[in-house]
């Protein structure tokens, strides 16, 4: 069973700069893993924010960005703001099948 | 206006069956692949099965293979979701959502349908 793991939580200030990961139990993600990255605050539906890495939907606030860090697929967001304060989630894709990570809140503070 | 709307959400014992359904408007929905995705109570995302944009090719996870199936109707623009043996950890709110037209992700999603399992 394949797990995708991301932070439980962070804190930023406003203004500043964070970064979210999200790594995979089968070893190292790669573009092939065409990583996705969502935004949900409570009550709402996921809304989606990057796909294959680092593409950016029509909506994306350019100051979400995505790439490879390492082994990991990554979500920064630059000048952080209040409204930033979210649960993200990433999506992994495994020749056919999708796993969500878990789940990353982060506060604004 | 590009959307999808959920329904077919309810109460239901353990061990029945519901279908869910999802009607897409706004965009061409036989060209793009749609998924099920559920989130349960105060918990995170669950990807729980796709189908590509002509029917043919479907993919499930496997905490509903054999339980759940996917189909569409691209005449009606409406996607489905069969659940049979329902249990009591099923209950989530259900959402649908639309792939990318690469098939690399998903975009656009619906504001969901809950589902409750319980006697």
């Amino acid at each position: 069973q394949t797990v995708v793991t991301q932070e439980p939580s962070l804190t930023v200030s406003p203004g500043g700069t964070v970064t979210l990961t999200c790594a995979s139990s089968t070893g190292a993600v790669t573009s092939g893993n065409y990583p996705n990255w969502f935004q949900q605050k409570p009550g709402q539906a996921p809304r989606a924010l990057i796909y294959s890495t680092s593409n950016k939907h029509s909506w994306t606030p350019a100051r979400f960005s995505g790439s490879l860090l390492g082994d990991k697929a990554a979500l920064t967001l630059s000048g952080v703001q209040p409204e930033d304060e979210a649960e993200y989630y990433c999506l992994l894709h495994y020749g056919g099948a999708w796993v969500f990570g878990g789940g990353t809140k982060l506060t604004v503070l | 206006q590009v959307q999808l709307v959920e329904s077919g959400g309810g109460v239901v014992q353990p061990g029945r069956s519901l279908r869910l359904s999802c009607a897409a408007s706004g965009f061409t929905f036989s060209s793009y692949s749609v998924h099920w995705v559920r989130q349960a109570p105060g918990k995170g995302l669950e990807w729980l099965t796709d189908i590509l944009n002509d029917g043919r090719i479907k993919h499930y996870a496997d905490s509903v293979k054999g339980r759940f199936t996917i189909s569409r109707d691209n005449s009606k623009n409406t996607l489905y979701l069969q659940m049979n043996s329902l249990r009591v950890e099923d209950t989530a709110v259900y959402y649908c959502a639309r792939g990318t037209i690469a098939i690399a992700g998903l975009d656009l999603w619906g504001r969901g349908t809950l589902v409750t399992v319980a006697s």
